[in-house]
């Protein structure tokens, strides 16, 4: 079965230092892998997505997250964290049955001035 | 703007009284799906619809209705709410639901059963 799973439900970074947000995957099929970011009191916005070539592949706000299929990852780093960035971010995979999207259990990001 | 619109954000009820939430998407998308969203279970999809008349229960439908009889609207209603159907609810729309297609979501509706 299809399954995205977030290491560390908190991550706490202080302003300027690196962003890593880790997810593995489980999937018998090709993934498609995506991330979304949700800010406090919004809806899910799409940060990035991994679909086939690039295995690099970056998103907005300075987001990029590196596909690997060795290690059945897909980490998502920032190089500099910034305050706005404090928002909850999931991971996740769609299913092939019924096309919903199946999110890791969500990181929640602090960054501390 | 291509968008998910949700109305209302914000809802207050009793117990027992209908409510419809709707969710209208400008962006000719086929498929259309509603998730809820609770503290320590993540987000659950609740139904989901692949095409106009076309619709089909998610991991949570029970005490939940859809209906998609245009492609730009999918509303969900609750005929006769209860407290534990108190969440977050997402609309989300995406071209199709294969696996590369982005969902995209409204901002959400907070609703609170008394």
């Amino acid at each position: 079965a299809q399954s995205v799973t977030q290491l560390g439900s908190h991550v706490s970074v202080s302003e300027g230092a690196l962003v890593l947000l880790r997810c593995n995957y489980s999937s018998s099929v090709p993934p498609y892998l995506f991330w979304y970011v949700q800010y406090p009191n919004q809806g899910l916005q799409l940060l990035l997505k991994y679909t086939t070539g690039a295995t690099l592949v970056k998103g907005i706000n300075g987001f990029e997250a590196e596909f690997k299929k060795s290690e059945t990852s897909f980490h998502l780093t920032k190089p500099s964290a910034h305050m706005s960035d404090a928002a909850e971010y999931f991971c996740a995979v769609r299913s092939s049955n019924t096309g919903k999207l199946i999110f890791g259990q969500g990181t929640t990001l602090q960054v501390k001035p | 703007e291509a968008q998910v619109t949700q109305n209302p954000r914000y809802l207050i009820t009793v117990t027992g009284k209908k409510l419809t939430v709707t969710c209208s998407q400008n962006m000719n998308h086929e498929y259309m799906s509603w998730y809820r969203q609770d503290p320590g279970l993540g987000l659950r999809q609740i139904y989901y619809s692949m095409n106009v008349e076309v619709t089909d229960k998610g991991d949570v439908p029970e005490g939940y209705k859809v209906s998609r009889k245009e492609k730009r609207n999918f509303p969900l209603i609750l005929e006769s709410p209860s407290p534990n159907q108190t969440s977050l609810y997402f609309c989300a729309s995406s071209l199709s639901g294969g696996f590369i297609d982005t969902q995209y979501f409204g901002p959400g509706t907070r609703l609170t059963v008394l």
